[in-house]
Formats: structure tokens, sequence, C-alpha cells
């Protein structure tokens, strides 16, 4: 089993430019979610997936989009990039314990 | 104020000794907790998960939860170098994965 899987890994845009995150579990959970870490501000919710086919707001859910795309697959995207966005951007998803796996994360900066 | 906190650290010990690691959290209606590891570059992994008072034991890793006194810890016996790392506490404040609120973590390094 692969676990959570991320593309890409890096990535540098230009503000303005948009992107997208992809991100792949194979342990059948049903919750997927997409975190930001900053230098002393520890994990911050974005956005996050109980289930196929809802998802919801997280803690800093400005500047991005979600999509569900099937149990396994859940992308997010930057539709207008910024500097403020400059960030390591972690997905997760999570057993019924509550536990969180976490995918390799993609180091993304804006210029 | 933050719901959930740690001293940023670095806390540095010697190999072999003990690493005491301390978190505090602000909802006093929370479920559970969990000890994640993140090396440098790399993305969290768990180390423990804890939901009763007391403590709970897995090889060198203790974690000890209060809920009365809101505080969690974790102890780490006979450090070794590998477990140089940031340690994030985590909370969850109800059901739901969403409802998991993490701390800024401890920078913890183990001098050999």
């Amino acid at each position: 089993n692969a676990g959570v899987t991320q593309t890409p890994k890096f990535q540098v845009l230009k503000t303005g430019q948009s992107m997208t995150l992809q991100c792949a579990q194979d342990m059948n959970h049903n919750s997927m979610y997409w975190y930001r870490q900053d230098p002393g501000m520890g994990l911050r919710l974005i956005y996050y997936s109980a289930s196929e086919g809802t998802t919801d707001k997280g803690e800093v859910p400005n500047g991005y989009n979600v999509s569900r795309l099937n149990k396994r697959e859940f992308s997010l995207r930057l539709e207008s990039a910024a500097p403020s966005q400059t960030s390591v951007y972690f997905c997760a998803s999570s057993d019924q314990q509550e536990t969180q796996y976490f995918g390799p994360g993609t180091r993304l900066l804006v210029l | 104020q933050k719901e959930v906190e740690q001293n940023s650290g670095p806390l540095s010990v010697p190999e072999g000794a003990i690493a005491s690691l301390n978190c505090t959290y602000s909802d006093r209606v929370s479920q559970s907790f969990f000890w994640y590891r993140q090396y440098s570059g790399k993305s969290p992994e768990l180390i423990m998960s804890i939901y009763s008072n007391g403590d709970k034991e897995d090889g060198r890793f203790t974690a000890q939860l209060n809920k009365a006194s809101q505080y969690v810890s974790l102890l780490i016996r006979d450090s070794q170098p590998s477990d140089s790392a940031t340690y994030l506490c985590a909370v969850n404040t109800g059901a739901g994965g969403f409802k998991t609120i993490f701390g800024a973590g401890t920078r913890l390094f183990v001098k050999a």
C-alpha cells in the first residue's frame, strides 16, 4: 500500500498563476484533509471532506478550493496564487479512530 | 488564545536520558489525544494516541493524560539521536478528524 500520495513535491509559481495539488489514498478512508504548515504556526486545516461527495471549510480556506473526486482522491486548487500562500501543503486521511495519515507534502513557493 | 499549546523548544537532552514533552489544551470536552513525530522535511507520523486518564506505554514511549488539568505529555526513555525531531501534540475536540487541533510542536535534539 502506498498510503497517501501527493503531487507535485515542489512547485514555484508566479503571483496570479493557478495550480492544482493532487492527493490520493489507498486505505479506504472516508475522511480526507488539506493542511498548510508554516514555521511557528503548526498545521492549519484548509478544507476537509468527511466523506465522498462532501467538502467543508477549515480554519484557513480563503484563496483555495477543493474537489473530492471520488473516495480515493481529494484535490486542492489555488485559483490565483499569492505570496502569502507560500507554504508546505499536506494532504491527510483518517481512520475511524481519527488517526491521521499524512502524504509527503508539497513545497510551494509563490514569487 | 491558542487551543493547543506546546513549548517550541528546542529541548536538548543527552543520549540515554529521558525527554519530557508537554502539551496543554483549552477545550475541556476534548476526547482524544495524539502525539505525532515530524522529522525535518518530512510529514508527521503517529507515535501514540491516548483516550483516557493515566499512562499509556509503547516501547520507549509513554503518553500521560490528565483531563482535569487539561494536560498531556510524552516521555521518551533512553533517548537516541534518531529521536531528534519535532513532536506535535494533537487534540480532538469532538467527533470527526476535522475537529483535530494541532500544536505548533516542540523541537527535540538528542545529543550523542
